[in-house]
């Protein structure tokens, strides 16, 4: 089974706080992506990652950085986190050689809550 | 950004009953259309991948249809049971754009006992 784990189900931050949400996954997966979710305007693409030190802005980047060093593992950064980043964090991973073809598998999702 | 819509955005139903619910998509360039179901407190979890005009897959209880030339597809779940309330997310994948995904809403289903 494809087993992709973030660091933390729920995170309390501070206004202006660097925040990194980590994102592990265990199939040797090519690509990955974070989504943030939002009551009413479903999942939303941040960032995702192609390769190891690769990455491209997804739909609402800004505030947010990502890092890839390995390819098992994709972070997500807020350097100054604001209350509008509140939301629900969900990271996912895909692979061309999977059952079904860049199928995203996902993780559990991290609850931030900056306050 | 690509328009991906879902409908309706919730829907409360008996146990027994069935329903479905509509994603629509763009009908230009298409690649995959993806449908999950997302629990409360748990991951999305894939139930479908459908890629061919016509395309009907089924499993268990539910089955979805998928048409790509007016760009919709239709989940079904027949005799809805209270372990089918969640949230069901369809999303669109472009033909040259293999990694993205482009989700809609979601339709939450709520299946009262």
């Amino acid at each position: 089974d494809v087993k992709v784990t973030q660091s933390s189900r729920y995170l309390v931050k501070r206004t202006g706080e660097k925040v990194f949400l980590e994102c592990v996954q265990d199939m040797d997966h090519e690509n990955m992506f974070w989504y943030r979710q939002d009551p009413g305007l479903g999942l939303r693409l941040i960032y995702f990652s192609y390769d190891v030190k690769m990455k491209e802005k997804g739909d609402i980047p800004e505030g947010y950085s990502v890092s890839r060093e390995k390819k098992e593992r994709f972070s997500l950064i807020l350097e100054s986190a604001s209350t509008n980043q509140t939301s629900m964090y969900l990271c996912a991973s895909s692979s061309p050689n999977s059952v079904y073809s860049y199928e995203q598998y996902f993780g559990p999702g991290t609850r931030l809550t900056v306050t | 950004i690509l328009n991906v819509e879902q409908s309706p955005q919730s829907l409360h139903v008996q146990e027994g009953d069935s329903t479905n619910f509509t994603c629509s998509f763009p009908s230009s360039n298409f690649y995959a259309l993806h449908w999950y179901r997302w629990e409360t407190a748990k991951s999305p979890e894939a139930l479908f991948v459908m890629t061919l005009n016509g395309d009907e897959k089924k499993k268990g209880r539910i089955s979805a249809t998928l048409n790509t030339k007016e760009g919709y597809s239709y989940l079904y779940i027949k005799g809805s049971q209270p372990e089918d309330s969640a949230t069901y997310l369809c999303a669109f994948r472009r033909g040259g754009s293999n990694y993205k995904l482009t989700f809609g809403k979601g339709t939450l289903l709520t299946v009262n006992p």
